[in-house]
């Protein structure tokens, strides 16, 4: 089985901090994900990486930076913390259906 | 672009009742259909998938869904509702042509099964 690992499962942060969310997989995907979730608006895709040091912007990506220096390890950072990033994010990767890590909740206060 | 619309935030049954979860979806080309459960506090899990072929799909925990091309429709049936089927399910949509990142999820239905 396909395992996505994210590093957190709750993280509580002040505005302004500099964020790290981490996310490994398993099994040598080159597709990895990074998606935030709030109430009534689903998933919305934050960054994508579909190769080692390879990037896209997704629908959402201002205020955060994505890197992806390894094949396994996707990570998402907020460079300024906001409390308009409280939210639970979502590392996937995908591979025909998409895996999903557990999810990190974010709150930032 | 593509779209997925889940007309409904909440659905409720009973338990022991058949149960039936709607999503509609719009893509230029053939598409590939995915549905997701989501339980309290945790990532996303894959129930099933449409790429091509019989249009009633069997997935996990008893779930299937039926693919209705002419009206657009992957909607989530259960036969026999559990208890232990509540939580929120997510349907996804993308282009049989277009690249992986383009899978588009809609914004979900919470089901509650009443004991």
């Amino acid at each position: 089985d396909v395992k996505v690992t994210q590093s957190s499962r709750y993280l509580v942060k002040r505005t302004g901090e500099k964020v790290f969310l981490e996310c490994v997989q398993d099994m040598d995907h080159e597709n990895m994900f990074w998606y935030r979730q709030d109430p009534g608006l689903g998933l919305r895709l934050i960054y994508f990486s579909y190769d080692v040091k390879m990037k896209e912007k997704g629908d959402i990506p201002e205020g955060y930076s994505v890197s992806r220096e390894k094949k396994e390890r996707f990570s998402l950072i907020l460079e300024s913390a906001s409390t308009n990033q409280t939210s639970m994010y979502l590392c996937a990767t995908n591979r025909g259906e998409a895996f999903f890590g557990q999810g990190t909740r974010l709150t930032v206060v | 672009a593509q779209s997925v619309a889940q007309p409904e935030d909440q659905v409720n049954v009973a338990e022991g009742n058949p149960l039936t979860v709607k999503c509609t979806y719009s893509v230029s080309g053939n598409p590939y259909l995915f549905w997701y459960v989501q339980y309290p506090n945790r990532g996303l899990q894959f129930l099933l998938k449409y790429i091509t072929g019989d249009n009633l799909v069997k997935g996990s925990y008893g779930f299937e869904a039926e693919f209705n091309k002419s009206q657009t429709s992957f909607h989530l049936k259960k036969p026999s509702a559990l208890v232990s089927d509540s939580a929120l399910y997510f349907c996804a949509v993308r282009d049989h042509r277009g690249s992986a990142r383009q899978l588009t999820f809609g914004s979900g239905t919470q089901l509650t099964v009443l004991p």
